[in-house]
Formats: C-alpha cells, structure tokens, sequence
C-alpha cells in the first residue's frame, strides 16, 4: 500500500479557532483525495473529496490540493465541540482508481 | 435511503473458530471493499470485490481468509481458525462508480468489532 502521513496529534483547538490538518502522500500519480472523520468506535465519515489543485470549501471545511509537492489539507473554521473526532486523510491509489490508503489520522480536540 | 449495512456489529470468537461478517451495501452500488483498522492503527485495503468477482485481494493474507460477494446476498468476509491477532474492527465500503467523473467515493458500513478470545 502507498505511504500516507498525517501530522502527529494529538491536535487541541480553542472553540471557534481555526484547526488546520496535513497530510502528505508518496503515489504520484494519485487523483483522488479524500478526508474522513471518525468519532471514536464509529465508522469514518466522508466530509470532503478533492481532485484538482487549489482550494475546495464546504461549509466550514476547506480542503487544499498541492500534487506537484503530494500534499493535501484540511482545514477547519469555527470549530465546534462536535468536531472533536480523528480526521483520516485518503488517496487513492493513481494506478488502480479504488484501492485507498489512509494515514493513520489526526485526533482534534475542541475545548468549550 | 439505507446506508452500508453490516451485521453483526460485535463478533465475540475463541482461538480456532470461524467468523463470518456481512456486508450489504448502498442501493444501487455494486462495489464492495473492506478494510480492516486494529487498534490504534490506521484503515488497511484487504479486498475489492464486484457481484460474484474478485477484482483484487492483494491486501487480504493468504491464509484463513477468504471474501465472496454472490449474485444474490450481501458479501461475505469469512475469517476461519481466528487468531487473536485478528481482533480489529473490519468495515465494509461500497461505491457506484462515478462515470460522470471517473472517481470512486467509497462510502462505510458502521464495521464489526470481532474480539478473539
């Protein structure tokens, strides 16, 4: 399986900072990004899918693309307590278009 | 619309027994993979499978393993002679296949939690 690393956490945020995620990955080739979140012995739950360099925004996430530097983030604006979970960056292998790996996550913590 | 279903949600098993666990997934989705997380590790691709085809196991150990998705039913992951080694949650995904995009957003069962005593 393909590398993915994500910064070490635990990550703790004041309520209503910003919390920023990253993620780096080795395929080269890879198209498809995805951030899951996974509250603690639940299944994850996609938030976010990217394809193309730049920047996507979904609410109060907003995700980033760097292919040339295989580097995805997330971010995360006005965290709520309800965002305190383990954030699971995915790419998906460029050579077969369905097998995913994951890094081993990110555990946010969002203090009231 | 029902989500990825899997049954059961806890397996209890001792050393030297069969689980079997259950997936069925979206409506209208005909892909199926799972994924096995042991603890405080990340989610690992074990094997992808198509209505009554195996399009790729290369993450599923040789031995003891074995993954069916037939015709009619959910799929099937089938682990024989556990280990407690194989203490994990095992979750199921399940996807349409974007043509329209050419990208495969894979959506997961709520996992089995099988415990080997």
């Amino acid at each position: 399986q393909k590398e993915v690393e994500q910064n070490s956490g635990p990550l703790s945020v004041p309520e209503g900072a910003i919390a920023s995620l990253n993620c780096t990955y080795s395929d080269r080739v890879s198209q498809s990004f995805f951030w899951y979140r996974q509250y603690s012995g639940k299944s994850p739950e996609l938030i976010m899918s990217i394809y193309s360099n730049g920047d996507k925004e979904d609410g109060r996430f907003t995700a980033q693309l760097n292919k040339a530097s295989q580097y995805v983030s997330l971010l995360i604006r006005d965290s709520q307590p309800s965002d305190s979970a383990t954030y699971l960056c995915a790419v998906m292998e460029g050579s077969n278009d369905y097998k995913l790996s994951f890094g081993a996550g990110t555990t946010v913590t969002v203090r009231a | 619309n029902a989500g990825v279903m899997q049954n059961p949600r806890h397996l209890v098993r001792r050393r030297g027994q069969e689980a079997r666990l259950r997936c069925s997934p979206m409506k209208g989705h005909s892909h199926v993979y799972w994924y096995r997380q042991l603890p405080e590790e990340g989610l690992k691709f074990m094997v992808y499978l198509q209505k009554e085809n195996i399009i790729d196991e290369s993450g599923m150990p040789k031995e003891r393993f074995s993954a069916e998705f037939p015709k009619e039913g959910p799929s099937i992951l089938r682990i024989q002679q556990v280990v407690r080694g194989d203490s994990a949650a095992y979750f199921c995904a399940s996807s349409p296949w974007d043509t329209s995009s050419n990208t495969d957003t894979q959506y997961f069962g709520p996992g089995t939690r099988l415990t080997v005593l």
